[in-house]
Protein backbone atom coordinates (compact mmCIF):
# COMPACT_ATOMS: atom_id res chain seq x y z
CA UNK A 1 0.00 0.00 0.00
CA UNK A 2 1.68 3.27 -0.96
CA UNK A 3 -0.71 5.55 1.30
CA UNK A 4 -0.84 9.11 0.22
CA UNK A 5 0.97 10.18 -2.57
CA UNK A 6 1.21 14.07 -3.60
CA UNK A 7 3.23 15.29 -6.67
CA UNK A 8 5.10 17.16 -7.25
CA UNK A 9 7.37 17.25 -4.01
CA UNK A 10 8.54 21.20 -5.00
CA UNK A 11 7.21 23.70 -7.02
CA UNK A 12 8.73 27.49 -7.84
CA UNK A 13 6.28 30.15 -9.52
CA UNK A 14 5.85 33.94 -9.76
CA UNK A 15 3.18 35.99 -8.33
CA UNK A 16 0.28 35.84 -10.60
CA UNK A 17 0.90 32.40 -12.08
CA UNK A 18 -1.63 29.62 -11.79
CA UNK A 19 -0.46 26.26 -10.26
CA UNK A 20 -1.85 22.56 -10.19
CA UNK A 21 -0.84 20.05 -7.38
CA UNK A 22 -2.19 16.44 -7.12
CA UNK A 23 -2.77 14.31 -4.63
CA UNK A 24 -3.66 10.11 -4.79
CA UNK A 25 -5.48 8.76 -1.85
CA UNK A 26 -4.99 5.74 0.35
CA UNK A 27 -5.72 2.26 -0.75
CA UNK A 28 -9.43 2.38 0.16
CA UNK A 29 -10.16 5.79 0.96
CA UNK A 30 -12.53 7.98 -0.64
CA UNK A 31 -12.56 11.47 1.13
CA UNK A 32 -9.79 13.73 0.02
CA UNK A 33 -9.35 16.88 2.31
CA UNK A 34 -6.77 19.79 1.41
CA UNK A 35 -4.64 21.71 4.16
CA UNK A 36 -2.36 24.44 4.11
CA UNK A 37 0.73 24.67 6.14
CA UNK A 38 2.78 28.13 6.46
CA UNK A 39 6.26 27.93 8.15
CA UNK A 40 6.08 27.68 11.73
CA UNK A 41 2.61 27.10 11.76
CA UNK A 42 -0.18 24.08 12.23
CA UNK A 43 -1.96 23.06 9.15
CA UNK A 44 -5.07 24.79 8.22
CA UNK A 45 -8.08 23.27 6.53
CA UNK A 46 -8.82 24.34 2.35
CA UNK A 47 -11.57 22.17 1.74
CA UNK A 48 -12.58 18.27 1.61
CA UNK A 49 -13.78 16.49 -1.36
CA UNK A 50 -16.28 13.26 -1.50
CA UNK A 51 -17.91 11.57 -4.50
CA UNK A 52 -16.42 14.21 -6.75
CA UNK A 53 -18.15 17.35 -4.66
CA UNK A 54 -16.26 19.91 -2.73
CA UNK A 55 -18.12 19.10 0.95
CA UNK A 56 -16.72 21.53 3.32
CA UNK A 57 -14.64 24.78 2.84
CA UNK A 58 -12.17 26.70 5.49
CA UNK A 59 -11.80 29.92 5.04
CA UNK A 60 -9.74 30.40 1.55
CA UNK A 61 -10.26 32.91 -1.29
CA UNK A 62 -12.12 31.47 -4.41
CA UNK A 63 -8.80 31.68 -5.77
CA UNK A 64 -8.29 28.27 -4.33
CA UNK A 65 -10.32 25.64 -6.22
CA UNK A 66 -9.63 21.35 -6.58
CA UNK A 67 -11.47 18.91 -7.84
CA UNK A 68 -11.87 15.11 -6.91
CA UNK A 69 -12.03 11.91 -9.78
CA UNK A 70 -13.68 9.09 -9.93
CA UNK A 71 -10.75 7.15 -8.85
CA UNK A 72 -10.71 9.61 -5.55
CA UNK A 73 -7.60 11.27 -6.51
CA UNK A 74 -7.96 14.60 -6.48
CA UNK A 75 -6.74 18.09 -7.40
CA UNK A 76 -5.69 21.32 -5.48
CA UNK A 77 -6.09 24.75 -8.09
CA UNK A 78 -3.94 28.11 -7.01
CA UNK A 79 -5.09 30.83 -9.29
CA UNK A 80 -3.51 34.78 -9.37
CA UNK A 81 -0.52 33.19 -6.98
CA UNK A 82 0.57 35.84 -4.35
CA UNK A 83 3.61 35.41 -2.05
CA UNK A 84 1.55 34.18 0.84
CA UNK A 85 0.46 31.29 -0.47
CA UNK A 86 4.13 30.35 -0.08
CA UNK A 87 3.77 27.10 2.31
CA UNK A 88 3.18 23.21 2.60
CA UNK A 89 0.74 21.95 0.82
CA UNK A 90 -0.68 18.54 2.69
CA UNK A 91 -3.15 16.23 1.47
CA UNK A 92 -4.90 13.77 3.62
CA UNK A 93 -6.96 11.04 2.77
CA UNK A 94 -9.66 8.78 5.18
CA UNK A 95 -12.66 6.65 4.14
CA UNK A 96 -15.88 8.52 4.84
CA UNK A 97 -17.30 6.03 7.05
CA UNK A 98 -14.77 6.73 9.75
CA UNK A 99 -13.80 10.66 8.75
CA UNK A 100 -13.38 11.12 13.13
CA UNK A 101 -10.86 8.48 13.03
CA UNK A 102 -7.15 9.17 12.06
CA UNK A 103 -6.87 10.73 8.85
CA UNK A 104 -3.60 9.84 6.44
CA UNK A 105 -1.68 12.76 5.08
CA UNK A 106 1.09 12.59 2.42
CA UNK A 107 4.09 14.05 2.17
CA UNK A 108 3.07 17.21 1.01
CA UNK A 109 4.34 19.60 -1.76
CA UNK A 110 6.57 22.91 -1.19
CA UNK A 111 5.58 25.98 -2.95
CA UNK A 112 7.54 28.51 -3.40
CA UNK A 113 6.03 32.25 -4.64
CA UNK A 114 8.16 34.55 -5.76
CA UNK B 1 -14.13 31.33 16.18
CA UNK B 2 -12.86 27.99 17.79
CA UNK B 3 -8.62 28.45 19.39
CA UNK B 4 -6.48 25.95 20.13
CA UNK B 5 -3.24 26.95 21.58
CA UNK B 6 -0.15 24.65 22.04
CA UNK B 7 3.39 25.62 23.84
CA UNK B 8 4.91 28.32 21.40
CA UNK B 9 7.87 27.73 23.15
CA UNK B 10 10.10 24.49 22.15
CA UNK B 11 10.51 22.02 25.21
CA UNK B 12 13.94 20.79 25.43
CA UNK B 13 14.26 18.01 28.02
CA UNK B 14 17.06 14.71 28.42
CA UNK B 15 16.93 11.56 27.50
CA UNK B 16 14.59 9.20 29.46
CA UNK B 17 12.70 11.87 30.92
CA UNK B 18 9.14 12.21 30.36
CA UNK B 19 7.94 14.89 28.13
CA UNK B 20 4.78 16.85 28.50
CA UNK B 21 3.41 19.06 25.80
CA UNK B 22 -0.11 20.78 26.56
CA UNK B 23 -3.01 21.73 24.44
CA UNK B 24 -5.80 24.18 25.39
CA UNK B 25 -8.86 24.67 23.26
CA UNK B 26 -11.61 27.72 23.74
CA UNK B 27 -15.21 28.03 21.98
CA UNK B 28 -15.92 24.35 21.16
CA UNK B 29 -16.49 21.17 22.70
CA UNK B 30 -14.68 18.37 20.19
CA UNK B 31 -16.07 15.03 20.21
CA UNK B 32 -12.37 14.02 19.47
CA UNK B 33 -9.19 15.02 20.20
CA UNK B 34 -5.85 13.85 17.96
CA UNK B 35 -2.20 14.46 18.24
CA UNK B 36 0.26 13.83 15.27
CA UNK B 37 3.76 13.82 15.28
CA UNK B 38 5.49 15.99 12.36
CA UNK B 39 8.91 15.73 11.41
CA UNK B 40 10.70 18.72 9.36
CA UNK B 41 8.97 18.87 5.69
CA UNK B 42 7.30 15.83 6.02
CA UNK B 43 3.00 15.46 6.67
CA UNK B 44 1.88 15.13 10.01
CA UNK B 45 1.70 11.33 11.26
CA UNK B 46 -1.11 10.40 13.35
CA UNK B 47 -0.28 8.79 16.89
CA UNK B 48 -3.19 9.01 19.12
CA UNK B 49 -6.93 9.80 19.07
CA UNK B 50 -9.30 10.52 22.66
CA UNK B 51 -12.88 10.70 22.57
CA UNK B 52 -14.88 13.15 24.58
CA UNK B 53 -16.15 10.18 26.90
CA UNK B 54 -12.32 9.42 27.74
CA UNK B 55 -10.09 10.47 30.18
CA UNK B 56 -6.39 9.10 28.95
CA UNK B 57 -5.10 6.50 26.30
CA UNK B 58 -2.40 4.93 26.29
CA UNK B 59 -0.14 3.64 23.37
CA UNK B 60 3.29 2.01 24.46
CA UNK B 61 5.48 5.17 26.14
CA UNK B 62 2.57 8.00 24.88
CA UNK B 63 -0.19 9.01 27.30
CA UNK B 64 -3.10 11.03 26.10
CA UNK B 65 -5.29 13.29 28.76
CA UNK B 66 -8.70 14.99 27.91
CA UNK B 67 -10.06 17.53 30.22
CA UNK B 68 -13.47 19.19 28.45
CA UNK B 69 -13.48 20.92 31.84
CA UNK B 70 -10.40 22.46 31.65
CA UNK B 71 -10.91 22.70 27.66
CA UNK B 72 -6.85 20.28 27.74
CA UNK B 73 -5.39 17.67 26.52
CA UNK B 74 -1.96 16.69 27.90
CA UNK B 75 0.64 14.64 25.72
CA UNK B 76 3.03 12.13 27.42
CA UNK B 77 5.85 11.01 26.48
CA UNK B 78 7.71 8.59 29.03
CA UNK B 79 11.38 7.58 28.57
CA UNK B 80 12.37 9.98 26.05
CA UNK B 81 14.63 9.13 23.29
CA UNK B 82 16.11 11.24 21.02
CA UNK B 83 14.34 9.90 17.64
CA UNK B 84 11.38 11.48 19.32
CA UNK B 85 12.73 14.63 18.62
CA UNK B 86 9.72 15.93 16.30
CA UNK B 87 6.96 18.79 15.94
CA UNK B 88 4.09 17.35 17.99
CA UNK B 89 0.51 18.40 16.77
CA UNK B 90 -2.70 18.66 18.43
CA UNK B 91 -6.20 18.83 16.00
CA UNK B 92 -9.86 18.98 16.87
CA UNK B 93 -12.10 17.09 14.70
CA UNK B 94 -14.99 19.22 13.63
CA UNK B 95 -18.27 17.95 12.19
CA UNK B 96 -17.88 16.68 8.94
CA UNK B 97 -13.85 15.98 9.13
CA UNK B 98 -12.37 18.98 8.81
CA UNK B 99 -9.14 18.55 11.68
CA UNK B 100 -8.83 22.12 13.19
CA UNK B 101 -4.98 22.23 14.34
CA UNK B 102 -2.99 23.48 16.89
CA UNK B 103 0.56 25.70 15.71
CA UNK B 104 2.76 22.50 16.83
CA UNK B 105 5.45 22.34 19.83
CA UNK B 106 8.91 21.22 18.82
CA UNK B 107 10.45 18.86 21.37
CA UNK B 108 13.86 18.06 21.28
CA UNK B 109 15.51 15.52 23.12
CA UNK B 110 19.14 15.77 23.98
CA UNK B 111 21.46 12.25 24.89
Amino acid sequence: DAGVTQSPTHLIKTRGQQVTLRCSPKSGHDTVSWYQQALGQGPQFIFQYYEEEERQRGNFPDRFSGHQFPNYSSELNVNALLLGDSALYLCASSPDLALQETQYFGPGTRLLVL
Amino acid sequence: SQKIEQNSEALNIQEGKTATLTCNYTNYSPAYLQWYRQDPGRGPVFLLLIRENEKEKRKERLKVTFDTTLKQSLFHITASQPADSATYLCALYHQGGKLIFGQGTELSVKP
